[in-house]
């Protein structure tokens, strides 16, 4: 069974703290997507990566970074929380090959801002 | 990017065929329809895609009009943890881009007992 999988379910940071939340895939899929779901506005792409160490911006990259310096883990890094980045935060990832948009999501973490 | 229009909401009793509807009628060519679905609490999954025939898995069918400009996603005989919600949402390869999918609303389908 093809598995995403994000380091917490659940996280609550305080206002300015730097946060890491990672992603790890197990299907040696070049491409790994960060998105953000809020209601009423759906999920909103905010970093993808094609490959390792390559990075692009998605609709929403303001207050985020990445990395991806293994093809199996992609992090998204809030430099410092603010409590608008609450919210619930989904990696996913889709190989290359196959001509297909068939993503894979992992189970996402809810992020706390307070 | 073409833009879709799903009901907010639907019901469908257990055991009955559910009928989603998409309208993408400013689908382009090359871009086919894609269908996730995303249960409480989980992150979406993946249901099916078609580009102009329609579609079968052992999830759901996907029946795609002759114009492409609308869709209709059918659970044959729905469970109660077929309520989720639906999305429906063209895209197109980029062959070899990594863009993302964009998510709409989507149509939140409730199974009644």
């Amino acid at each position: 069974d093809v598995k995403v999988t994000q380091s917490s379910r659940y996280l609550v940071k305080r206002t300015g703290e730097k946060v890491f939340l990672e992603c790890v895939q197990d299907m040696d899929h070049e491409n790994m997507f960060w998105y953000r779901q809020d209601p009423g506005l759906g999920l909103r792409l905010i970093y993808f990566s094609y490959d390792v160490k390559m990075k692009e911006k998605g609709d929403i990259p303001e207050g985020y970074s990445v990395s991806r310096e293994k093809k199996e883990r992609f992090s998204l890094i809030l430099e410092s929380a603010s409590t608008n980045q609450t919210s619930m935060y989904l990696c996913a990832s889709r190989p290359l090959a196959g001509g297909s948009y068939e993503q894979y999501f992992g189970p996402g973490t809810r992020l706390t801002v307070t | 990017d073409a833009k879709t229009t799903q009901p907010t909401s639907m019901d469908c009793a257990e055991g009955r065929a559910a009928n989603l509807p998409c309208n993408h009628s400013t689908i382009s060519g090359n871009e086919y329809v894609y269908w996730y679905r995303q249960i409480h609490s989980q992150g979406p999954q993946y249901i099916i895609h078609g580009l102009k025939n329609n579609e079968t898995n052992e999830m759901a069918s996907l029946i795609i009009t002759e114009d492409r400009k609308s869709s209709t996603l059918i659970l044959p005989h729905a469970t109660l943890r077929d309520t989720a919600v639906y999305y429906c949402i063209p895209g197109a390869y980029s062959g070899g881009g990594a863009d993302g999918l964009t998510f709409g609303k989507g149509t939140h389908l409730i199974i009644q007992p």
